[in-house]
């Protein structure tokens, strides 16, 4: 059961262009929203992240949009560069007894051309 | 600071042996994990640690035991290994008041 879905699997975008990755959630008990960033041969890091009080967070290049009624939410990355080239984890998590288990999505890998 | 740190980087096993992957975090972080990266999956949580001497199943903890040593340390032990545990493996910690998890490099395992 995949509590956490990710389109695309993969996308190519122009450099300067705009990419747009969805993710989709079913449990509503999540709290907190991530977004990471995976380099090959490298673990994930975090990139930007959101609780469901706000609609949107905005942190340079990178924005997540939050739709809490439709239970999505969508990073965008504004004037993509060849540096951001790797692959998108969107994942939602919740705490329990102080830790944060996360579900991740699919991924998506990106591509930006220069 | 090194962060996390995980050994090996790369191991081959056969069918049926066993093995320990380690886990060291030098950030002072009271939670940890492991997880599976399959292409297609995602990462997937095998298990957790809330704090030192805790520890509990995630998503997919079959064929796996972990044990959380000390603070700093948390390892993953496959007892009898399949080809169905070939994957990347990786190690998190997280402090208590941060949502984020921060990542070790990974330990890539195929078994044959």
């Amino acid at each position: 059961q995949q509590q956490v879905k990710q389109s695309p699997q993969s996308l190519i975008v122009q450099k300067g262009g705009i990419s747009i990755i969805n993710c989709a959630y079913e449990n509503t008990a999540f709290d907190y929203f991530p977004w990471y960033q995976q380099f090959p041969g490298k673990g994930p890091a975090l990139l930007i992240a959101i609780r469901p009080d706000v609609s949107e967070k905005k942190e340079g290049r990178f924005t997540i949009s939050f739709n809490k009624s439709a239970k999505q939410f969508s990073l965008h990355i504004m004037d993509s560069q060849p540096g951001d080239s790797a692959t998108y984890f969107c994942a939602a998590s919740s705490l329990i007894q102080g830790a944060q288990k996360l579900v991740f999505g699919q991924g998506t890998r990106l591509t930006i051309n220069p | 600071n090194a962060g996390v740190t995980q050994t090996p980087k790369f191991q081959v096993l056969k069918t049926g042996q066993s093995m320990t992957l380690q886990c060291a975090q030098d950030m002072n972080h009271n939670s940890m994990y492991w997880y599976r990266q399959d292409p297609g999956m995602g990462l997937r949580l095998i298990y957790y640690s809330a704090s030192e001497g805790t520890t509990d199943k995630g998503e997919v903890p079959n064929g796996y035991n972990v044990s959380r040593l000390n603070k700093r340390e948390f390892s993953l032990r496959l007892e009898s290994a399949a080809p169905s545990q070939t994957s990347v493996y990786f190690c998190a910690s997280k402090p208590m008041r941060s949502g984020e998890q921060y990542f070790g490099p990974g330990t890539r395992l195929t078994v044959t």
